[in-house]
């Protein structure tokens, strides 16, 4: 019972670096997110997905960029690192309608 | 547009205190609420809900109850353990599926320490 699957779990990245952080979920939800968890800001949307093929932006979504070829995965590239980027990002899956989310257990992100 | 907001934290307790954490929401509709809890060093996972007003959603010995007529959704427990230290977060749904109206909205949280 692996759940949502997120790596890597931590990860120091220079300004302008390019990345992707990976999560994959085996339990067949059609709902897939991203969040950005930052002290006194709570969760924020970065972009999510309602399917294979489908993804939309959440609240936050500039310098991130998703695509969801799989059920399975739903990866987050960011295209050229900033500090503000700084953060812990959480996936999420759920079936549909997005209510009982499921976490994996986030990575923290350093922009230098 | 809708959104969620918590009472500030921390909140700090001793163990066997009664808890009550405070959440107001704006929604258009009718939401869906939430409360999500976080202990330390994991992803958020659901407490408890509640679809319509006045239904009271339970779980772990913490109870919310939908107030439709003062838009609240209070989070409260009889007697906290130390186990209980997390942070919670009150979340809603606008429960219209379609675009982003479907996506979860959550307050900032409420960190609580309880002491023995």
């Amino acid at each position: 019972n692996a759940g949502v699957t997120q790596t890597p779990k931590f990860q120091v990245l220079k300004t302008g670096q390019s990345m992707t952080l990976q999560c994959a979920q085996d339990m067949n939800h059609e709902y897939m997110s991203w969040y950005r968890q930052d002290p006194g800001m709570g969760l924020r949307l970065i972009h999510y997905s309602v399917g294979a093929g489908i993804t939309d932006q959440g609240e936050v979504p500039n310098g991130y960029n998703v695509s969801r070829s799989t059920t399975e995965d739903f990866p987050l590239r960011l295209l050229s690192a900033a500090p503000s980027q700084t953060s812990v990002y959480f996936c999420a899956s759920s079936p549909l309608p997005p209510e009982k989310l499921f976490f994996g257990s986030g990575t923290q992100l350093s922009v230098l | 547009g809708n959104s969620v907001t918590q009472m500030e934290g921390p909140v700090t307790l001793s163990e066997e205190a009664f808890l009550t954490i405070n959440c107001t929401y704006t929604a258009t509709g009718y939401p869906s609420l939430f409360w999500y809890v976080q202990y330390p060093g994991e992803g958020l996972q659901l407490l408890l809900k509640a679809t319509k007003a006045d239904d009271k959603g339970s779980n772990k010995g913490f109870e919310a109850t939908y107030r439709k007529e003062t838009t609240s959704f209070h989070l409260e427990k009889g007697s906290v353990q130390v186990s209980d230290s997390a942070v919670y977060f009150c979340a809603l749904s606008s429960g219209i599926y379609g675009g982003s109206q479907g996506n979860l909205i959550f307050g900032k949280g409420t960190k609580l320490s309880v002491k023995p």
